[in-house]
């Protein structure tokens, strides 16, 4: 069974450029996540998805970051514009079903560097 | 929200050590996973353990939910046992996992 995939595994950008990452879950699973992982800590959930719809966006910085799942596969993650505290590594994860206790299976992770 | 601390921040090791990393929660939660991220930054789930003890290889876990604590055992460690370890619980609503900060393990051959 393939894992989750991630694209690309490395992005270098200017501050104020504007970047996307994608994420393919692992097949039949229905939730999908997103988390940032700033350098020395662990990683904090930035959206939740089940099926196409957000289920949990509370702590993504909507003036700057978006993310959508349109077809319930999918999903990208985008920054515009980027800021220097936005360096970070952006993991993508996934569940069968959001169900209470679930484990979540993680992708690489795409990390990003904003000079 | 909450709050997940884990202990010993850094953790060196000799190969062939035994050692045990704790993770404290503030709050009751639903279950509880157990990563290792390798020096490459993938995150390998290890275990998931709402209650009781597991054990997989060298490697065991043991929450008290009731106590709001978990314990991660590793035996005889290798240095492929380097990374850092995660707990994250799962909250009783939905499936939000709560990361704490991390054990960075070394272990030197």
């Amino acid at each position: 069974e393939a894992g989750v995939a991630q694209s690309p595994r490395y992005k270098i950008i200017e501050k104020r450029q504007s970047v996307a990452f994608w994420c393919n879950p692992i097949s039949g699973h229905a939730t999908l996540y997103w988390y940032q992982q700033i350098l020395g800590q662990g990683p904090k959930l930035l959206i939740q998805f089940q099926n196409n719809g957000v289920v949990d966006d509370s702590q993504l910085p909507k003036d700057r970051f978006s993310a959508e799942r349109l077809k319930g596969v999918d999903s990208t993650l985008k920054i515009q514009p980027a800021k220097l505290e936005d360096s970070a590594v952006y993991l993508c994860a996934s569940s069968p079903g959001g169900l209470t206790g679930e484990t979540q299976y993680f992708g690489p992770g795409t990390r990003l560097l904003v000079l | 929200g909450i709050q997940v601390e884990q202990s010993p921040p850094d953790l060196i090791l000799q190969e062939g050590a035994n050692s045990t990393l704790r993770c404290n929660f503030s709050d009751s939660v639903n279950n509880l996973q157990w990563f290792h991220q390798n020096p490459w930054g993938q995150l390998i789930n290890l275990f998931y353990i709402p209650s009781g003890t597991k054990q997989n290889g060298r490697l065991s876990a043991t929450t008290v939910a009731t106590e709001r604590y978990s314990l991660l055992y590793i035996s005889s460690s290798q240095t492929t046992d380097s990374g850092v370890y995660f707990c994250a619980p799962l909250r009783a609503a939905g499936n939000k996992l709560t990361f704490g900060g991390g054990t960075r393990v070394l272990v030197k051959p």
